[in-house]
C-alpha cells in the first residue's frame, strides 16, 4: 500500500504568490491534517479535515485555507504569501477524527517563498 | 493550552550507548503520545505509538513510556547506532491535533 503521498516536492514562489500543495491519504483513511514546520521547530497545526468537513483549524490567518475531496485527498492553499511562510508543510493521515489511531506523515512539501 | 517540552535539546554520545529522551507535556487529558523520527529535510516516521490507557510500548531496540499524571514520556533507545542519528519529536495528541515539542537532535558517534 502507497503511504501518504504529496506533491510537489519542492516549490519555489515569490511574495503575494498564490500556492496549491496537494496530499493523497492512505488507502481507508477518511482523515487528513495539514502541519507547518519552520526551521529548527516542531510541526504547527494548520487543519484537519474528516469526511470533507473541516474538524479544527489552528491559529493561522484566513490566508490558508484548505478543503477535502470525496477521494478523501486534500489541498492546501495559501494566498498572498510572505517571506514567513517559508516551511515544510506536511500532511498526515489517520483512520479516525479523533487520533485514536495515531498519524501516518508524508515527506512533506519544501515553500521557499522569495 | 497544550504545551509540549523536549529535554535535551540536543544530544551526542558514542555508539553503543543506552540512551533516555525525555518528554513532558502540561495537560494530561490526552488521547495518545507519540515519537517521530525525522531525518534532516525529510519527513516523520512514527516510531512509537502509546494510547492514553497504556503504560508502554516497545519496538525493536525502542522502548517508549507514559505517565499522564505527571505529564511525562521517556523514549529509551538500547545499543545506539549510528543510523539512529535523526531529530526525535514526541507529539500528544487532544482534539483534532497534535502537539509537538521542539524535538532532540540525536548524534550517535562511530
Amino acid at each position: 500500500d502507497a503511504g501518504v503521498t504529496q506533491s510537489p516536492t519542492h516549490l519555489i514562489k515569490t511574495r503575494g504568490q498564490h500556492v496549491t500543495l496537494r496530499c493523497s491519504p492512505i488507502s481507508g483513511h477518511k482523515s487528513v491534517s495539514w502541519y507547518q514546520q519552520v526551521l529548527g521547530q516542531g510541526p504547527q497545526f494548520i487543519f484537519q479535515y474528516y469526511e470533507k468537513e473541516e474538524r479544527g483549524r489552528g491559529n493561522f490567518p484566513d490566508r490558508f485555507s484548505a478543503r477535502q475531496f470525496p477521494n478523501y485527498s486534500s489541498e492546501l492553499n495559501v494566498n498572498a504569501l510572505l517571506l514567513g511562510d517559508s516551511a515544510l508543510y506536511l500532511c498526515a493521515s489517520s483512520l479516525d477524527w479523533a487520533l485514536n489511531y495515531g498519524y501516518t506523515f508524508g515527506s512533506g512539501t519544501r515553500l521557499t517563498v522569495v | 493550552k497544550q504545551e509540549v517540552t523536549q529535554i535535551p535539546a540536543a544530544l551526542s554520545v558514542p555508539e553503543g550507548e543506552n540512551l533516555v529522551l525525555n518528554c513532558s507535556f502540561t495537560d494530561s487529558a490526552i488521547y495518545n503520545l507519540q515519537w517521530f523520527r525525522q531525518d534532516p529535510g525529510k519527513g516523520l516516521t512514527s516510531l512509537l505509538l502509546i494510547q492514553s490507557s497504556q503504560r508502554e510500548q516497545t519496538s525493536g531496540r525502542l522502548n517508549a513510556s507514559l505517565d499522564k499524571s505527571s505529564g511525562r514520556s521517556t523514549l529509551y533507545i538500547a545499543a545506539s547506532q549510528p543510523g539512529d542519528s535523526a531529530t526525535y519529536l514526541c507529539a500528544v495528541a487532544g482534539a483534532q491535533k497534535l502537539v509537538f515539542g521542539q524535538g532532540t537532535r540525536l548524534t550517535i558517534n562511530p
